[in-house]
C-alpha cells in the first residue's frame, strides 16, 4: 500500500521556467509533509515542509501547496535553475509517529 | 565531521554472506533511522532508534536484518545470509527529535550489491 505517490517519474523544464512537482497521499492522518532533494551519490537533503493546518509555505524560489480535500500537494520552483536538477522526494508523517513515509521520487532536469 | 557518516560507501558481496553497514550520526542527535532505496523505489523505512527507548523495528523486511545502536551513537545494520533482493542503497539519517519538527539529516548511503 503506497501511502505517498509521485506518479510522474520525471520532469524536464527550461531554465527560468516554473517546475511543478506533484504528490498525492492516501493517509488522511498525515499532519506534516516534507520535500527532500537528492543529488546522485549523496543522501537526500531537506528542502521545505508544510503543516496540514496550512495550505501554502514559501521559501525563496520554493513554494509548497497543500490541498487536504484532494490529498494532494505540489512543489513549485520558480525560476528553475540547472542546479535544481535532482530527484525530489515527497514525504508525509502522522502525528505521534516517528516514521517519514516517502514517495518514489521524481527526477527533475532543468535544461540551460 | 559535521554530517552523518556511513561506511562503507560501496559493498559488493556474494549471496549468502553476512554484511555490516555502519552509521555515525550527527553528534547530539538522539534519533537515528535506517532507510533503504531499491532500484526504482522510494525510501523504505527499516528501523528507528530514539534515545534509550526500544527501537521501532517494524520496517525490517525479514529476520535476516538486525540493527543495534551502541552508546546512543553509532549504529550498525547487519544483514545475514544476503540475497540478491537485498541489493539497494542503505541510508542512515539522524535528527534532534520529532521528525516533523526537526528535519532528518541523511548520510550518503551504502550501495550494497549482492551477486
Amino acid at each position: 500500500d503506497q501511502q505517498v505517490k509521485q506518479n510522474s517519474p520525471s520532469l524536464s523544464v527550461q531554465e527560468g521556467r516554473i517546475s511543478i512537482l506533484n504528490c498525492d497521499y492516501t493517509n488522511s492522518m498525515f499532519d506534516y509533509f516534507l520535500w527532500y532533494k537528492k543529488y546522485p551519490a549523496e543522501g537526500p537533503t531537506f528542502l521545505i515542509s508544510i503543516s496540514s493546518i496550512k495550505d501554502k509555505n514559501e521559501d525563496g524560489r520554493f513554494t509548497v501547496f497543500l490541498n487536504k480535500s484532494a490529498k494532494h500537494l505540489s512543489l513549485h520552483i520558480v525560476p528553475s535553475q540547472p542546479g535544481d536538477s535532482a530527484v525530489y522526494f515527497c514525504a508525509g508523517i502522522q502525528g505521534g509517529s516517528e516514521k517519514l513515509v516517502f514517495g518514489k521520487g521524481m527526477k527533475l532536469t532543468v535544461n540551460p | 565531521g559535521a554530517g552523518v557518516s556511513q561506511s562503507p560507501s560501496n559493498k559488493v558481496t556474494e549471496k549468502g554472506k553476512d554484511v555490516e553497514l555502519r552509521c555515525d550520526p550527527i553528534s547530539g542527535h538522539t534519533a537515528l533511522y535506517w532507510y533503504r532505496q531499491s532500484l526504482g523505489q522510494g525510501l523504505e523505512f527499516l528501523i528507528y532508534f530514539q534515545g534509550n527507548s526500544a527501537p521501532d523495528k517494524s520496517g525490517l523486511p525479514s529476520d535476516r536484518f538486525s540493527a543495534e545502536r551502541t552508546g546512543g551513537s553509532v549504529s550498525t545494520l547487519t544483514i545475514q545470509r544476503t540475497q540478491q533482493e537485498d541489493s539497494a542503497v542503505y541510508l542512515c539519517a539522524s535528527s534532534l527529535g520529532l521528525v516533523g519538527l526537526e528535519k532528518l539529516f541523511f548520510g550518503s548511503g551504502t550501495q550494497l550489491s549482492v551477486l
